[in-house]
């Protein structure tokens, strides 16, 4: 089984819907992230955090917000959906102890707004 | 302002031809990762390299570290169609929590 699952993997919806991608890992890692990939912009940070209490912004976060329901789980919500939010959405996780800084990745989730 | 400059940002080649990849920075960074990402895939680390100067292989792949860890390269020998995917460098600052990503390297080998 993978350690770092997303749900969807695919998901379209329309203008002004709320979504929320979810995240579940089994590595045992504190640290969890959402990040957006886009043609040509390469992987950009949403939110992030560092154990259950913690949640931070990225670069990105305006239109998302994040839930840390549990250690192993990290949710992405949209409140309302929007075009340019099109993207790929990946969660990652990591553990400072093993490696520095060093990310494990979800298979992605390809949403598209309409 | 992008931190990290990949280039070239797009690579065909035939197999068993070598390449280089390159990850610039004007930028120091405490450590330096890289990734290959399949299509539909999420990425996945190959390797990190930590002190200045440093090298290191895998197979066919040799990674080093800028002497002033402000850029990185990726060399492949004798590439396979295998090696096909998106390789994306990303640092780590001497300060924060965070990884900067490059923009990635988009590589074809053609068999």
């Amino acid at each position: 089984d993978a350690d770092v699952t997303q749900t969807p993997r695919n998901r379209i919806t329309k203008t002004g819907k709320r979504i929320m991608l979810e995240c579940s890992q089994t590595k045992g890692h504190d640290r969890m992230y959402w990040y957006r990939q886009d043609p040509g912009l390469g992987l950009r940070l949403i939110y992030y955090s560092f154990d259950v209490k913690d949640i931070n912004k990225g670069e990105i976060s305006d239109g998302y917000s994040v839930s840390r329901q549990a250690q192993a789980k990290f949710s992405l919500s949209l409140e309302s959906a929007i075009p340019n939010q099109t993207a790929l959405y990946f969660c990652a996780t990591s553990d400072p102890g093993q490696g520095i800084y060093e990310q494990y990745f979800g298979p992605g989730t390809r949403l598209t707004v309409t | 302002t992008q931190l990290l400059e990949q280039s070239p940002q797009f690579l065909s080649i035939q197999e068993g031809e070598n390449l280089t990849v390159y990850c610039n920075s004007s930028s120091v960074f405490s450590s330096l990762q890289w990734y290959r990402q399949e299509p539909g895939e999420g990425p996945v680390l190959l390797v990190t390299v930590v002190t200045g100067g440093e090298v290191k292989k895998l197979k066919r792949l040799t990674f080093q570290f800028g002497d002033a860890r402000k850029d990185s390269s990726l060399h492949i020998t004798a590439a396979q169609t295998g090696d096909t995917g998106l390789y994306l460098c990303a640092g780590a600052r001497l300060r924060g929590y965070q990884l900067t990503f490059g923009k990635g390297t988009k590589l074809s080998v053609i068999p």
